[in-house]
């Protein structure tokens, strides 16, 4: 099965730029969506297919993808970013989709 | 206002059978493609089970065999049916639309709803 693989935690300071690593076998094949989760709460969609954000989604959160890495990014940094990241795939082989371990990001 | 209500959640024995409703409002279940997704607590999101718009159904291995997706068109509702629960089943269900207008992501969720298997 597909396997996408985040460093468990990010810390960086306000005003700062987060960058939180999503890695998977040549994921650069595939559509990236990134999910922020705050405790308590629904995740909600920040990134979708790579590099596009939803209505209503900063322009401080970007993504990219190619290879075998996915990156969100998260540039000046407010304490309300302070949440849990998890990107996502459909695995075409198995018509399965596919979370993240999760990255914690945590505003210093 | 597009929004997903889940529901039926609760305290189960282990070996016992539960089903959760995720009534949606706003958009029509039987034209998209309707999952679940689930947290146990403490722990990250694993996917579980999709039921696409043409009405086929995946399921994630760990369930596979013991819970079953479907949907009722007219009370535009997605269920869960969820049999020989086991206390690894244990978490927070979510039901989630995945939308083709964002390349499939899951852009509306529900605000879960929380499977205790226990005896």
């Amino acid at each position: 099965s597909y396997v996408l693989t985040q460093p468990p935690s990010v810390s960086v300071a306000p005003g700062q730029t987060a960058r939180i690593t999503c890695g998977g076998n040549n994921i650069g094949s595939k559509s990236v969506h990134w999910y922020q989760q705050k405790p308590g709460q629904a995740p909600v969609l920040v990134v979708y297919d790579d590099s596009d954000r939803p209505s209503g989604i900063p322009e401080r959160f970007s993504g990219s993808n190619s290879g075998n890495t996915a990156t969100l990014t998260i540039s000046r940094v407010e304490a309300g970013d302070e949440a849990d990241y998890y990107c996502q795939v459909w695995d075409s082989s198995s018509d399965h989709y596919v979370f993240g371990t999760g990255t914690k990001v945590t505003v210093l | 206002e597009v929004q997903l209500v889940e529901s039926g959640g609760g305290l189960i024995q282990p070996g016992g059978s539960l089903r959760l409703s995720c009534a949606a409002s706003g958009f029509t279940v039987s034209s998209n493609y309707m999952s679940w997704v689930r947290q146990a607590p403490g722990k990250g999101l694993e996917w579980v089970s999709v039921i696409y718009s043409g009405g086929s159904t995946y399921y994630a291995d760990s369930v596979k065999g013991r819970f079953t997706i479907s949907r009722d068109n007219s009370k535009n509702t997605l269920y869960l049916q969820m049999n020989s629960l086991r206390a690894e089943d244990t978490a927070v269900y979510y039901c989630a639309r995945a939308n083709k207008a964002v390349a499939y992501a899951f852009d509306i969720w529900g605000q879960g709803t929380m499977v205790t298997v226990s005896s």
